[in-house]
């Protein structure tokens, strides 16, 4: 498997534009979990889906951030309207359970608002 | 809700010498992971705790699980430039799920 694999790796974008962040898990894995960095909050979760399911979306910021798993193999992280402030690296990670198991995170897409 | 804290917030060391990171919990810990990550790279596993007293090693890092303390450290001996980077702690929180991360550890390396 090629991992968890994010698209695209960067986005330079205009304030006010939607945005749209792309995640495939790995095959088989149950959970897909959305999470944003930045040098001031670090790695924050923002929602996470069992089995293409949202679990919890209380780690969202604004109604601006929506997230979605359409089936077991594409996520997408919307953010319509983008602002400034929501510069940061995105970053999708999957794993087979949440118990004994570790996660695998893509390699993140650095996001810049301007 | 859960929250990890870790210290130091960053560290420099001399290549060589050794240190450690600790990371804890405000809640109970069901499962606790440490990762590392390179600047503008993902993050990658490096161990997962579980049960209180737990000790794993991988190389020349030890991780250990006090699960009477909620706390967690990481240990690195004789430190080399190849150990800087970012270390995370990450929390399951059992049933519910999810999985949460500490703000990190910056550690740098002096040759």
């Amino acid at each position: 498997d090629a991992g968890v694999i994010q698209s695209p790796r960067h986005e330079v974008t205009e304030m006010g534009q939607e945005v749209t962040l792309r995640c495939k898990p790995i095959s088989g894995h149950d959970y897909l979990f959305w999470y944003r960095q930045t040098m001031m909050r670090g790695l924050e979760l923002l929602i996470y889906f069992n089995n293409n399911v949202p679990i919890d979306d209380s780690g969202m910021p604004e109604d601006r951030f929506s997230a979605k798993m359409p089936n077991a193999s594409f996520s997408t992280l919307k953010i319509q309207p983008s602002e400034p402030r929501d510069s940061a690296v995105y970053f999708c990670a999957s794993s087979f359970s949440t118990w004994g198991t570790e996660a695998f995170f893509g390699q993140g897409t650095r996001l810049t608002v301007v | 809700s859960q929250e990890l804290e870790q210290s130091p917030q960053s560290l420099i060391v001399q290549e060589g010498k050794n240190l450690t990171i600790n990371c804890t919990s405000s809640k109970t810990l069901y499962g606790l992971y440490w990762y590392k990550q390179k600047y503008g790279e993902g993050l990658i596993f490096l161990m997962m705790l579980q049960k209180g007293g737990e000790e794993k090693s991988h190389e020349k890092i030890t991780a250990k699980l006090d699960e009477k303390k909620q706390q967690s450290s990481l240990h690195i001996t004789a430190s080399q430039p190849s150990h800087a980077g970012i270390y995370l702690c990450g929390a399951s929180g059992g049933s519910q799920g999810n999985l949460i991360f500490g703000k990190g550890t910056k550690l740098s390396v002096k040759p």
